[in-house]
């Protein structure tokens, strides 16, 4: 989407090794900032999301990191499993709230 | 309780054809999204709903698309003379309000224009 941009586009990893994924966005209007994950042939399901009041969340293997001086979230997962094989998307504030913009997406490919 | 519903799951139709997609959203959500998600590709929004108004209609990528919502609960998308390159998925997504919160996405409808 506009004013987002998410890297990389496409992630293989061994079982087991970590993953990240990074978003940068250019302004936003509000302080939510989530990730968004979409298994082959199913609807978008949030994973996990963070509030600008705190700069890390983690939630067992998932972990979500922000950066608001430099404009930037990341997502974080360890000891990764082919289950988490998946695209994942970004969702920060646009500049127009409400005109929700979505990153391009990564597709997580964890090879067993 | 139940979550974001869509009909029909598959539209197959002709081009020029008219057609209309339901999404029936959270109880008590009174915002609400469409997006629209080409074969390998990320989500392209389209509008969203504050209560039954959309306030920005600049997402719709032609003048053949329009949508409303109605009673603060069901919407409808609509398009018009359908086109070849209409064919994706369509998604819907509700939350309790239109910043700051967990979006709900339905299974989507998949259109194809044949």
């Amino acid at each position: 989407g506009e004013n987002v941009e998410q890297h990389p586009s496409t992630l293989s990893v061994q079982e087991g090794d970590s993953a990240v994924i990074k978003c940068t966005y250019s302004d936003s209007a509000s302080n939510y900032f989530p990730w968004y994950k979409q298994e082959l042939g199913k609807r978008p399901q949030l994973i996990i999301d963070i509030r600008s009041n705190v700069g890390e969340k983690k939630d067992q293997r998932i972990a979500v990191t922000l950066n608001k001086t430099a404009k930037h979230f990341s997502l974080h997962i360890t000891e990764t499993q082919p289950e988490d094989s998946a695209v994942y998307f970004c969702a920060p504030p646009s500049p127009n709230a409400g005109k929700s913009t979505f990153g391009d997406g990564t597709t997580l490919t964890v090879k067993p | 309780g139940a979550g974001v519903s869509q009909s029909p799951s598959n539209k197959v139709t002709e081009k020029g054809k008219d057609v209309e997609l339901r999404c029936d959203p959270i109880s008590g959500h009174t915002a609400l999204y469409w997006y629209r998600q080409s074969l390998g590709q990320g989500l392209e929004f389209l509008i969203y709903f504050q209560g039954n108004s959309a306030p920005d209609k600049s997402g719709l990528p032609s003048d053949r698309f329009s949508a409303e919502r109605t009673g603060g609960s069901v919407s409808t998308l609509t398009i018009q003379r359908t086109q070849q390159e209409d064919s994706a998925v369509y998604l819907c997504a509700s939350s309790w309000a239109v910043v700051e919160y967990e979006q709900y996405f339905g299974p989507g409808t998949r259109l194809t224009v044949t």
